[in-house]
């Protein structure tokens, strides 16, 4: 299957500094990516969509002025924590679109990252 | 809209029991099934999917076969090993919004040696 990659696997940094995390589609392009967050024993709660060459789309309660993503390229996304505060720590989880993967009607696999754990102390 | 269900863990069995984690999701269109898994530490790893009713998904020694009558997309496999003990996403994409995948809450297996 497609492989996606992540960077860096964990970071630990000080209250108000910004964070950058890397998300790579290593065989195929994309797109499309989305990043999740994954707070301790709970599901993944999707936090926005990244399109390549555009805007990206923030799901409700996001804070898109927060959480900054760049998706310059067809094989890479970013997600920029700004102003890192405790609250943020949590495991961050990108995943992309493999839009040559498809069902019979349209339906897409989404092939994820291995996440990047994220400390603010 | 769409949503997934799925059993709440977590699920303790023995080495060499059956498994069976149920999966029920509510939909529009036709989308499609998937089961991820994700190991301590990890992020998710696709195990199997089905596209279309009546595909049966299958990897590793794990089937789930897509039940459109029942809107079902249940995850078994005949003899577990203690390296299946992870969490196991169910998953839908598709219907109306393929950009959206929804995800079900997630089912903690311990497999016991």
């Amino acid at each position: 299957g497609a492989v996606v990659s992540q960077h860096p696997s964990w970071v630990i940094c000080k209250s108000g500094t910004s964070v950058k995390i890397e998300c790579r589609s290593l065989d195929f392009q994309a797109t499309t990516m989305f990043w999740y967050r994954q707070f301790p024993k709970q599901s993944l709660m999707l936090m926005a969509t990244s399109n390549e060459g555009s805007k990206a789309t923030y799901e409700q309660g996001v804070e898109k002025d927060k959480f900054l993503i760049n998706h310059a390229s067809l094989t890479l996304s970013t997600l920029t924590v700004t102003s890192a505060h405790p609250e943020d720590s949590s495991f961050y989880i990108c995943s992309a679109r493999d839009e040559g993967d498809r069902g019979p009607r349209g339906q897409e696999t989404q092939y994820f990252g291995p996440g990047t754990r994220l400390l603010v102390l | 809209g769409n949503s997934v269900t799925q059993m709440e863990g977590p699920v303790t069995l023995s080495e060499e029991a059956f498994l069976t984690i149920n999966c029920t999701y509510t939909a529009t269109g036709y989308p499609s099934l998937f089961w991820y898994v994700q190991y301590p530490g990890e992020g998710l790893q696709l195990l199997l999917k089905a596209t279309k009713a009546d595909d049966k998904g299958s990897n590793k020694g794990f089937e789930a076969t897509y039940r459109k009558e029942t809107t079902s997309f249940h995850l078994e496999k005949g003899s577990v090993q203690v390296s299946d003990s992870a969490v196991y996403f169910c998953a839908l994409s598709g219907g109306l919004n393929f950009n959206k995948f929804y995800f079900g809450s997630g089912t903690k297996l311990n497999v016991k040696p």
